[in-house]
Formats: C-alpha cells, sequence, structure tokens
C-alpha cells in the first residue's frame, strides 16, 4: 500500500538553528512529493514539490528539499529557523497531478528562544 | 482574490441534522478534492472530482453526499450528523503538475 511516514511527531529547535524534517515514502513508482506547512487554525499550505529532475528543490519561506531515491525520502530542510515557522509540517505524495495526495501524519515544530 | 474558498470556516450544530459546506476555486483547475482532518491532525481523503464527475470515493458514509455543479465549485452535504463528524474538513483543488491547493477549512463541531 502507498504510504507517508513523518518519524518524528514533534521536534523543538532554538530560533536560528538548522532545521531538518523526515519524510520516507513506499510507492511503487517514484510518487510526486510534497511539504505543506499548516499554521494553528490555518489551511495547509504549499511550501514545495518534487515532480522530476534537479533532486534539491527550493521553496518558499527559505525551505528546501532533497529527494533521495536510494533511500526513499524527501527530508525537508531550512538552514536558520525563525519563530515565525513553528507550525505543523505534512509530507505528501501522489501518483500524478490529479490523483489524491496521501499524507504522513504530521511533524510539530516548536520554535524556542 | 482568495484561490481556494470554503464557507463557512465553523459550524457548529447538534447530532441528527443536515449540514452543508460549500467550496470554490478561482484557480480554473480541473479536479477539486475533499479531506477530513481528525483531531490528531491526520489528512485523510474523502472525495475527488475531475470536472464535475466523481473519481474518488473513500470508505466513507453514505450520509456524506459531495456535489459539484460545475468545476469550480465542490459542496458537501452532510446528513444526520454524528459526534464523530467533528473535524476539520478541507476542500482543495489541483491540475496536472500544480500539486495541490487547499482552502481554509472548516471546522464542525457536532454536539
Amino acid at each position: 500500500a502507498q504510504s507517508v511516514t513523518q518519524p518524528d511527531i514533534h521536534i523543538t529547535v532554538s530560533e536560528g538553528a538548522s532545521l531538518e524534517l523526515r519524510c520516507n515514502y513506499s510507492y511503487g513508482a517514484t510518487p510526486y512529493l510534497f511539504w505543506y506547512v499548516q499554521s494553528p487554525g490555518q489551511g495547509l499550505q504549499l511550501l514545495l514539490k518534487y515532480f522530476s529532475g534537479d533532486t534539491l528543490v527550493q521553496g518558499i519561506k527559505g525551505f528546501e528539499a532533497e529527494f533521495k531515491r536510494s533511500q526513499s525520502s524527501f527530508n525537508l530542510r531550512k538552514p536558520s529557523v525563525h519563530w515565525s515557522d513553528a507550525a505543523e509540517y505534512f509530507c505528501a505524495a501522489g501518483n500524478s497531478g490529479n490523483t489524491p495526495l496521501v499524507f504522513g501524519k504530521g511533524t510539530r515544530l516548536s520554535v524556542i528562544a | 482574490d482568495t484561490a481556494v474558498s470554503q464557507t463557512p470556516k465553523y459550524l457548529v450544530t447538534q447530532m441528527g441534522n443536515d449540514k452543508s459546506i460549500k467550496c470554490e476555486q478561482n484557480l480554473g483547475h480541473d479536479t477539486m478534492y475533499w479531506y477530513k482532518q481528525d483531531s490528531k491532525k491526520f489528512l485523510k481523503i474523502m472525495f475527488s472530482y475531475n470536472n464535475k464527475e466523481l473519481i474518488i470515493n473513500e470508505t466513507v458514509p453514505n450520509r456524506f453526499s459531495p456535489k459539484s455543479p460545475d468545476k469550480a465549485h465542490l459542496n458537501l452535504h452532510i446528513n444526520s450528523l454524528e459526534l464523530g463528524d467533528s473535524a476539520v474538513y478541507f476542500c482543495a483543488s489541483s491540475q496536472t503538475g500544480t500539486g495541490e491547493f487547499f482552502g481554509p477549512g472548516t471546522r464542525l463541531t457536532v454536539l
């Protein structure tokens, strides 16, 4: 069955520190991969996506993600976290642009001073 | 200017009532979705429509009935509401190559 795993339920980082959120997928073929962010009480905002090509993708708000086929991973990174980055982060995968996404269970990011 | 909009944002109702949630997208996308986010933040697809036609209907009680009057709108009607229906419902839309764009969500509370 297709699945997306985010191993970390909750991560706390200090403001200004680097961040890496993990995501692993299990799919028959290389899926389309996405990272979304959800601030409290808000909808989901697309941070970045990977369809093909360059395995390092840049997104909004200074985020980037790297696709590693050998590890079935698509980890999200940010070199310096800001307090406003505190939110829930979801990794998702799909077969094509028009099929529903399968979401991971999310990783809650807390940022401390 | 909003890409995907939903109304209402909050919905509080009694068990047994019937309610509807409306969704509109102005992105020109062909495909629209309804997702349910439970209290643990888990997101699960409920329905998918492509050009007004139902494509995917996951294991959802038949009390839930989506309707797409045109490809810019996808409404969700829920009959005989139960306590377990309390959740946040998200509408989304997509086109090939775009990823999914989500609405702000509707928080449904069934008392």
